[in-house]
């Protein structure tokens, strides 16, 4: 199975600062079709999850364009521009290139 | 607008089955594939289940499989998931995700497997 790390754990920032959340997998997550099925998902507190990347860098529809994503191959990060209020949750990644789907364990976000 | 609502969910006793559902609107059901996540309290996430567009493969992480079994209704537009031998640690919220890259998620639905 693929082994997604996420670091850190948890994240404690002020409102306009930057964030940065590493996601590692224990193999490269290009499928045979050329594509990289990695996403980056966000679970505000009580709430469902909710998509905010996929392919690494593509972001879903109506998400803010502070948030970002980039990599590569098996590391990968998700950067927040400037921190809002309404960004704290747990942010996952999560590969869907090989079965088993595998998600990294989550990193906290708390708003100073 | 895309919508999932699960249903089914509740308090079963360990070794007996439930079947969960879930009503897709807003999509053409039939064009995607469909999955089911879980999320135990307080953990994270874990996917269980997904099935093709056309219903004829499934696939299952080996904590679920010959336990659980997806499947779909595409003229009913709903994605069901029948857990069977249910155990403590499939105690958990399920959510319905559409495709296997999950852009749309349902509410989720709380399934407690305790005597």
């Amino acid at each position: 199975d693929v082994v997604m790390t996420q670091t850190p754990v948890s994240l404690s920032l002020a409102i306009g600062q930057p964030a940065s959340i590493s996601c590692k997998s224990s193999q490269s997550l290009v499928h045979s079709d050329g594509k990289t099925y990695l996403s980056w998902i966000l679970q505000r507190p009580g709430q469902s999850p909710k998509r905010l990347i996929y392919l690494v860098s593509k972001l879903d529809s109506g998400v803010p364009d502070r948030f970002s994503g980039s990599g590569s191959e098996t590391e990968f990060t998700l950067k927040i521009s400037r921190v809002e209020a309404e960004d704290l949750g747990v942010y996952y990644c999560w590969q869907a290139t090989h079965f088993p789907l595998t998600f990294g364990s989550g990193t906290k976000l708390e708003i100073k | 607008e895309v919508q999932l609502v699960e249903t089914g969910g509740g308090l079963v006793q360990p070794g007996r089955s439930l079947k969960l559902s879930c009503v897709a609107s807003g999509f053409t059901f039939n064009n995607y594939w469909m999955s089911w996540t879980r999320q135990a309290p307080g953990k994270g996430l874990e996917w269980v289940a997904s099935i093709t567009n056309s219903g004829g493969s499934t696939y299952y992480p080996d904590s679920v499989k010959g336990r659980f079994t997806i499947s779909r209704d595409n003229a009913q537009n709903t994605l069901y998931l029948q857990m069977n031998s249910l155990r403590s640690e499939d105690t958990a919220t399920y959510y319905c995700t559409v495709g296997i890259a999950a852009p749309y998620w349902g509410q989720g639905v709380m399934v407690t497997v305790s005597s």
